[in-house]
């Protein structure tokens, strides 16, 4: 089955430490997108990417960064410099990034800093 | 600015109820919408999208939504709600970043609760 697949579902981490969230997808879309959620806040974007080697920032890109390799991955870090990264995580993909498509999501990883 | 705005943080209806979810926007051109659903700790789903031409949408689980140019408004209605739509919905826009790509745009969602 085509999709997205987020991993691990929920993760821990000790403060100062950096973590990798992982986005695959086999849709063979060319744009991908990260979203963090917080209660009451809704979706905000942290980065995207329309095409391999290339990415830009969102609208909360400070404290993450993002690597575009291949087409079907999409890995988050989230850095020690992200002062609150306890939230819910969610990667997208869009069959193109010059619009007139809609995003698919995975289903989230929940990161919680212990 | 581009923007997406719910007003209504929490809608509470009764089964069988009709259910409407408002939904504006602030985007300069032609606007791409969409309408997700979320179930908690879930990822989000697509109930329906508007591109172009008839202004009245229909998507799955018997929803439909009407974009209204003038009101820059994409609300979204369900003429009678089941127990298994409560959930929270997002109302999003695709928008033209400074480097051409597009990016969506959400809402801060509305959480539906459905009384039995």
């Amino acid at each position: 089955d085509g999709g997205i697949t987020q991993s691990p579902k929920y993760l821990f981490r000790k403060e100062g430490q950096n973590v990798t969230l992982s986005c695959e997808q086999n849709l063979n879309h060319d744009a991908m997108y990260w979203y963090r959620q917080d209660p009451g806040q809704g979706l905000r974007l942290i980065y995207y990417s329309q095409i391999v080697n290339d990415f830009q920032k969102g609208d909360i890109a400070e404290g993450y960064s993002v690597s575009r390799e291949k087409k079907e991955s999409f890995p988050l870090t989230v850095t020690s410099a992200q002062k609150n990264p306890t939230a819910f995580y969610l990667c997208a993909s869009s069959l193109s990034s010059q619009g007139g498509t809609e995003a698919f999501f995975g289903q989230g990883t929940r990161l919680t800093v212990v | 600015a581009q923007s997406v705005t719910q007003p209504d943080i929490h809608i509470t209806v009764s089964e069988g109820a009709s259910l409407e979810l408002r939904c504006n926007y602030s985007y300069g051109a032609t606007p791409y919408l969409f309408w997700y659903v979320q179930s908690p700790g879930q990822g989000l789903q697509l109930l329906l999208k508007y591109f172009s031409g008839d202004t009245l949408v229909q998507g799955i689980k018997g929803f439909e939504a009407e974009f209204k140019r003038s009101q820059s408004s994409f609300n979204l209605r369900k003429p009678s709600v089941h127990w298994s739509d409560a959930a929270e919905y997002f109302c999003a826009v695709a928008a033209r970043a400074t480097s051409g790509t597009y990016k969506y745009i959400f809402g801060t969602g509305t959480r539906l609760k459905v009384l039995a």
